[in-house]
């Protein structure tokens, strides 16, 4: 069965520091999100991206966040300058497969430390 | 948004034991998916529901649009099926983002 992938598993960084976070949507899905978690709260909405452009995004997700599409597969998350707070489990996902379009697949996430 | 509520927030059962775990929507939704998130943080799919029954196996899931709710059965439970159980809606006409439920924290003890 196909499946989204995620790297890294896990990321410290300090904090100012930027990261990036590579995902593989399922190929042929057309519709790609980020979410996060922080930890032992519910998982939260950031950005959805179709058409190589932002379709909505949260209000979490500021000036120092940015998506990217760069090449036919991959899917990435930018953190410009982290903080503490950034901490969390980052999910993607995709949907939007003919037959199935409506089901969201998500990756097994990126646990990000910021110290 | 909308808002999701998950109920109960823990659950402790003996292996072998039923159980039912409620979601409540505020507002009519044109997706409904039920998540494992099992102890390495993984969320896995267990459900597409936005309406209607369905089985897989020792799980089932009913949603009853009319009236916000959906409900995911476990039978038999085993220890394996501990974690964290989300629902998750999406309304067409606040985009295509997920709102997700708090969750309800499952132990399975042998």
């Amino acid at each position: 069965e196909p499946e989204v992938t995620q790297t890294p598993s896990h990321q410290v960084t300090q904090m100012g520091q930027e990261v990036i976070l590579r995902c593989v949507p399922i190929s042929n899905h057309l519709y790609f999100y980020w979410y996060r978690q922080i930890l032992g709260q519910k998982v939260e909405f950031l950005v959805s991206f179709y058409n190589n452009e932002i379709s909505e995004k949260s209000e979490i997700f500021d000036d120092q966040f940015s998506v990217e599409r760069p090449d036919g597969s991959n899917f990435t998350l930018k953190i410009r300058s982290t903080k503490l707070e950034d901490s969390a489990m980052y999910f993607c996902a995709s949907s939007g497969l003919a037959g199935d379009f409506e089901t969201q697949y998500f990756g097994p996430g990126t646990r990000l430390l910021v110290l | 948004g909308i808002q999701v509520e998950q109920s109960p927030p823990d659950l402790i059962l003996q292996e072998g034991a039923n159980s039912t775990l409620r979601c409540n929507f505020s507002d009519s939704v044109n997706n409904l998916q039920w998540f494992h998130q099992n102890p390495w943080g993984q969320l896995i799919n267990l459900f597409y529901i936005p309406s209607g029954t369905k089985q897989n196996g020792r799980l089932s899931a009913t949603t009853v649009a009319t009236e916000r709710y959906s409900l995911l059965y476990i039978s038999s439970s085993q220890t394996t099926d501990s974690g964290v159980y989300f629902c998750a809606v999406e309304r067409k006409s606040t985009g295509n983002q997920f709102y997700f439920g708090t969750g309800t924290s499952l132990t399975v003890i042998p």
